[in-house]
């Protein structure tokens, strides 16, 4: 069965830093295409980051530069390492696997609260 | 970047049919997809490739895409499909491609 499993939000200062993590389980990450999704509180769905399997990584432009994706193969985990965080990145953020032929998200996790507050 | 619009809400009464759309320019060129979103839940995908529908998902979800315009058409709505849905594509049209999301739409059950 496959299960992804977040970890990591909480509260953090604006300027601060903060990583992510998703466990995975019924498949293997390094394999897979990987993307991190968030919600701001009320608001919709949000596309943040992609890993290949190749290891190509992309991100959208408002997180571009702050934001880092990276997987530990041995560990079977995705990671979003976040940097210089802003009150506007408060937001529900899901690890999601892409499925490589249709570019669909075909499996989420239940998501980790990042909340960005002084 | 690409733009894809959703109607914030559509309403419909049990048993009847909802069709909540989803604009992009020539979107009919593109694959896309559907999720179904329930208060404090994660997203689940309901379908895919335009058209398709992932094991476990209802008959009653279907899809279509043709030029500017994509559709997710729920037959015989239930009180249990009330929920967000989203519409979801892939841009690979520039250097730094990702996934694009509707803006979601609120489908009231009356």
């Amino acid at each position: 069965e496959v299960q992804l499993v977040e970890s990591g939000g909480g509260l953090v200062q604006p300027g601060g830093s903060l990583r992510l993590s998703c466990a995975a389980s019924g498949f293997t990450v390094s394999s897979n295409y990987m993307s991190w999704v968030r919600q701001a509180p009320g608001k919709g769905l949000e596309w943040v980051s992609v890993i290949y399997s190749g290891g190509s990584t992309y991100y959208a432009d408002s997180v571009k530069g702050r934001f880092t994706i990276s997987r530990d193969n041995s560990k079977n985990t995705l990671y979003l390492q976040m940097n210089s965080l802003r009150a506007e990145d408060t937001a529900v953020y899901y690890c999601a696997r892409v499925d490589s032929g249709s570019y669909s998200f075909d499996y989420w996790g239940q998501g980790t609260l990042v909340t960005v507050s002084s | 970047s690409y733009v894809l619009t959703q109607p914030p809400s559509v309403s419909v009464a049990p048993g009847q049919t909802a069709r909540i759309t989803c604009g992009g320019n020539n979107i009919g060129s593109k694959s896309v997809h559907w999720y179904q979103q329930k208060p404090g839940q994660a997203p689940v995908l309901v379908v895919y490739d335009d058209s398709d529908r992932p094991s476990g998902i209802p008959e009653r979800f279907s899809g279509s895409n043709s030029g500017n315009t994509a559709t997710l058409t729920i037959s015989r709505v239930e009180a249990g499909d009330e929920a967000d849905y989203y519409c979801q594509v892939w841009d690979s049209s520039s250097d730094h491609p990702g996934g694009v999301f509707g803006g979601g739409t609120k489908l009231t059950v009356l």
